[in-house]
This record gives structure tokens, C-alpha cells and sequence, in this order.
């Protein structure tokens, strides 16, 4: 089992809507949590940085962790064509800076 | 502030051709990261440099050397390129700290090997 399951879509979505991506992970000791953005023919770019459980919300932009269920989620809202990107969902285990990617995500929003 | 610089931005190589990739940071970051990007694989780390003077494999090393030149730059070298080698490579820094601070990348260099 690959440590950090993504399904890689692609997702299309109509322009306003919501979008809601997510990551499954088996590693227990994964306690930092990030998403990253990633432009056609650019770098990934740091989008959300959460530490442990919990909910953060960055203007349009919710990050969920459920380290329970060892789950995480990406929320867009009020969706623009701006957004269409490929998303990356990202962990570190504690004192280690290494990080364990997702296959990243695809999404297209329509006008 | 550039942030992560990559060069060159693209390259087309034949095989058994060597090549380095250069990156460079002028975030002060003590890490600096190389990985390959393909399609339906995502990103793989090839090798890390925790900090000036140390480098360690990742997960694919298989055909890469790579320098840790000072705190600023980190290359990748490819001796002998092989088609399989075809892939986008990224660079990344991030700080070395006990709060696992998250990595910063470059735009990526696209190579096609022939």
C-alpha cells in the first residue's frame, strides 16, 4: 500500500461551485499536512500548512485533517477558472522533513 | 525575491549524454530536495541535502549524483542519460527545523532524453 493515496481525477466543476478533494494516508506518525498547487508547466506552490488535527480556513481555501481516520481534505469555494490546477496533498512525520506526496489531483473549472 | 532557481529550463539530450541540472535558493534554507515528476507516478525524491555538507538517497537514485555545492545551490548529475531518465525534475529548500516547515520549489527543468 503506497503511503499516501490520491485520486487523480480529473474533476470538472462549473464555475461557483465547490470543489472537495482528498487524501488518504496509512502512516500514523504523519502529523504535518500540506496542499500544494501546481500551474501547467510551473513548480508546485505551497497553497495549506496544517500541524495535527483540525480545520484551517484561508480565504476561499479549507484544509481538513482527521488523523483518526487518517484522512485529509481540500475545500474550494466559490470556485473561478483561476483555480484549475493540479492539487498535491503532502505529509512529514515529526523531525522529519521528508515528505510523502499524493499522485496530485486535476482539476478544471468551467466558466 | 526569486525564491528557487532552476536552470536550464529545458533540455533535450541523446543517450549515454551526461548533464547537470543546477538549482539554486536565496531563502537561506539549510535543505535543499531533487525530485522527478511523471505522469501517473507523481513526485519521487531522488536525494536530499539535510544541510550544507550532507546529501542522502531518496527514493529513486538509480543513475543521479548530486552536489551540494554551498548553503545556496544543490546540483544533479546525470553521467550517462538514459530514455528512462525523461521526466520533469524539480528542486526544493525548506528550513531544517523541529517544526517540519514545508518545501519550497523551483519551476521545474523539463528533460527529453532521445
Amino acid at each position: 500500500q503506497k503511503e499516501v493515496e490520491q485520486d487523480p481525477g480529473p474533476l470538472s466543476v462549473p464555475e461557483g461551485a465547490i470543489v472537495s478533494l482528498n487524501c488518504t494516508y496509512s502512516n500514523s506518525a504523519f502529523q504535518y499536512f500540506m496542499w500544494y498547487r501546481q500551474y501547467s508547466r510551473k513548480g508546485p506552490e505551497l497553497l495549506m500548512y496544517t500541524y495535527s488535527s483540525g480545520n484551517k480556513e484561508d480565504g476561499r481555501f479549507t484544509a481538513q485533517v482527521d488523523k483518526s481516520s487518517k484522512y485529509i481534505s481540500l475545500f474550494i469555494r466559490d470556485s473561478q477558472p483561476s483555480d484549475s490546477a493540479t492539487y498535491l496533498c503532502a505529509m512529514s512525520a515529526n523531525g522529519n522533513n521528508r515528505l510523502a506526496f499524493g499522485k496530485g489531483n486535476q482539476v478544471v473549472v468551467i466558466p | 525575491n526569486a525564491g528557487v532557481t532552476q536552470t536550464p529550463k529545458f533540455q533535450v539530450l541523446k543517450t549515454g549524454q551526461s548533464m547537470t541540472l543546477q538549482c539554486a535558493q536565496d531563502m537561506n534554507h539549510n535543505s535543499m530536495y531533487w525530485y522527478r515528476q511523471d505522469p501517473g507516478m507523481g513526485l519521487r525524491l531522488i536525494y536530499y541535502s539535510a544541510s550544507e555538507g550532507t546529501t542522502d538517497k531518496g527514493e529513486v537514485p538509480n543513475g543521479y549524483n548530486v552536489s551540494r555545492l554551498n548553503k545556496r545551490e544543490f546540483s544533479l548529475r546525470l553521467e550517462s542519460a538514459a530514455p528512462s531518465q525523461t521526466s520533469v525534475y524539480f528542486c526544493a529548500s525548506s528550513p531544517w527545523d523541529v517544526s517540519n516547515q514545508p518545501q519550497h520549489f523551483g519551476d521545474g527543468t523539463r528533460l527529453s532524453i532521445l
